[in-house]
């Protein structure tokens, strides 16, 4: 049974940095995407960054000069760091994972999810 | 960036018909599209992959058609666990990106 659960800081003031990590308990570490996606409130889906466990990567162009995620193997965990945070990075943040393995399709959609963590940036 | 689009924003239903929701995408993602739904306070659940699989025990009353840039879910007998939003999801290109829900509410 994987389970995915996420700690970070819930009130920032502007400009500071977000920093969410998300711990992995059952299956592997291994051969996956390790997703960060966010919901601001009442709003959609925003995919934000991946990475596999060897380091590899992929970010959204549109937060890529802010954020940056990191992987821990030895702890089987993944985190994110959002960079001079704004009113508009107020959101869910949630971590994810593919359902299969990051070299096939089926590791490109997110049949995992961890509990959310909501993030408030206010002054 | 591929954009997709949902429609209806909101979608009254009553229980027990069939609604469908629509999905469509700026360009060709081929069959590389998913569902998902999602209740208030919770992660979003996976559905539909590859356009028209069930993920793991989803109900037969959910199924996905479409391919290229047009996609439909339907829901063939809504139940009251049903009332809830819709995401779909491209994963042929980077940035992954959602649509911005459809609402399945009580009529």
């Amino acid at each position: 049974q994987v389970q995915l659960q996420q700690r970070g800081a819930g009130l920032l003031k502007p400009s500071e940095t977000l920093s969410l990590t998300c711990a992995v308990y059952g299956g592997s570490f291994s051969n996956y995407y390790w997703t960060w996606i966010r919901q601001p409130p009442g709003k959609g889906l925003e995919w934000i960054a991946e990475i596999t466990h060897s380091g590899g990567t992929n970010y959204n162009p549109s937060l890529k000069s802010r954020v940056t995620i990191s992987v821990d193997t030895s702890k089987n965990q993944f985190s994110l760091k959002l960079r001079s945070v704004t009113a508009a990075d107020t959101a869910v943040y949630y971590c994810a994972r593919g359902w299969g393995y990051h070299y096939e399709s089926s590791g490109w959609y997110f049949g995992y999810w961890g509990q959310g963590s909501l993030v408030t940036v206010s002054s | 960036e591929i954009v997709m689009t949902q429609s209806p924003a909101t979608l009254s239903v009553s229980p027990g018909e069939r609604a469908t929701l629509s999905c469509r995408a700026s360009q060709s993602v081929s069959s590389n599209l998913a569902w998902y739904q999602q209740k208030p306070g919770q992660a979003p659940r996976l559905l539909i992959y590859d356009a028209s699989t069930r993920a793991t025990g989803i109900p037969a009353r959910f199924s996905g058609s479409g391919s290229g840039t047009e996609f439909t879910l339907t829901i063939s007998s809504l139940q009251s666990e049903d009332f809830a939003v819709y995401y779909c999801q491209q994963y042929i290109n980077w940035p992954r990106t959602f649509g911005q829900g459809t609402k399945v509410e009580i009529k």
